[in-house]
């Protein structure tokens, strides 16, 4: 079952521009998880965010997480061209036998204009 | 280099036929994971391993089988039952535990003939 839900499903805007993309998601989560891939490649971690965390910052990325809305935003300042990919939330709501399941949602998928 | 190889890149599949896709990591990382994505969607996970010998069935395991005989891999065999094997399929390890990152391979992409 998709637990996180994206928004918008794909994002197209000029080199230089702020992109940002949204999460929401149903149930309550130890961690929120945002990854972005490349057409045709594997997943690569950009930041997770706890659920007793508001914000968090990494390089030109901004994760907020307000877990009353049960929602997240992803922030990417000064988009480049080499930003062009899909990105997608993920959340874990728990654990089984020491390890978490991790949910994805469909993803957003990025274009920066040159 | 440290980090998860997928082998092959590209799969085809004969009807009835049963295929291994093969998944290795040298992270030294207890947790393993397949997961399934299809075209312009998110992805769902198919089985994961928190240790060698153990394995347990995710949200789709229908059709799948995997093996955990070794901490380095954790192959993935799509079987006849599969009817529709056609997807990107993706391997990831990750450190046991809460609050965790998963590292991912690159894929293998499984058509049918």
């Amino acid at each position: 079952s998709q637990q996180g839900e994206e928004d918008p499903q794909a994002l197209s805007i000029q080199e230089g521009e702020n992109a940002t993309m949204n999460c929401s998601y149903k149930t309550s989560i130890n961690n929120l998880q945002w990854y972005r891939q490349n057409s045709g490649r594997g997943l690569v971690h950009l930041i997770l965010i706890r659920s007793n965390e508001r914000e968090k910052h990494s390089g030109r990325l901004r994760v907020t997480l307000d877990t009353s809305k049960k929602s997240s935003s992803l922030l990417i300042t000064a988009s480049r061209a080499a930003d062009t990919a899909s990105y997608f939330c993920a959340t874990a709501s728990y654990i089984i036998q020491g390890a978490q399941k991790l949910v994805f949602g469909q993803g957003t998928r990025l274009t920066i204009n040159p | 280099d440290g980090g998860i190889t997928q082998s092959p890149k590209y799969l085809f599949r004969k009807e009835g036929q049963n295929v291994t896709l093969s998944c290795e990591q040298n992270l030294n990382h207890d947790a393993m994971y397949w997961y399934r994505q299809d075209p312009g969607q998110g992805l769902r996970l198919i089985y994961y391993s928190q240790i060698v010998n153990d394995f347990q069935k995710g949200d789709i395991a229908e059709g799948y089988s995997v093996s955990r005989e070794k901490k380095e891999s954790f192959p993935l065999t799509v079987t006849s039952a599969q009817k529709n094997p056609t997807a990107f399929y993706l391997c990831a390890s990750s450190i046991r535990g809460a609050n965790e990152k998963l590292f991912f391979g690159s894929g293998t992409q499984l058509s049918v003939l």
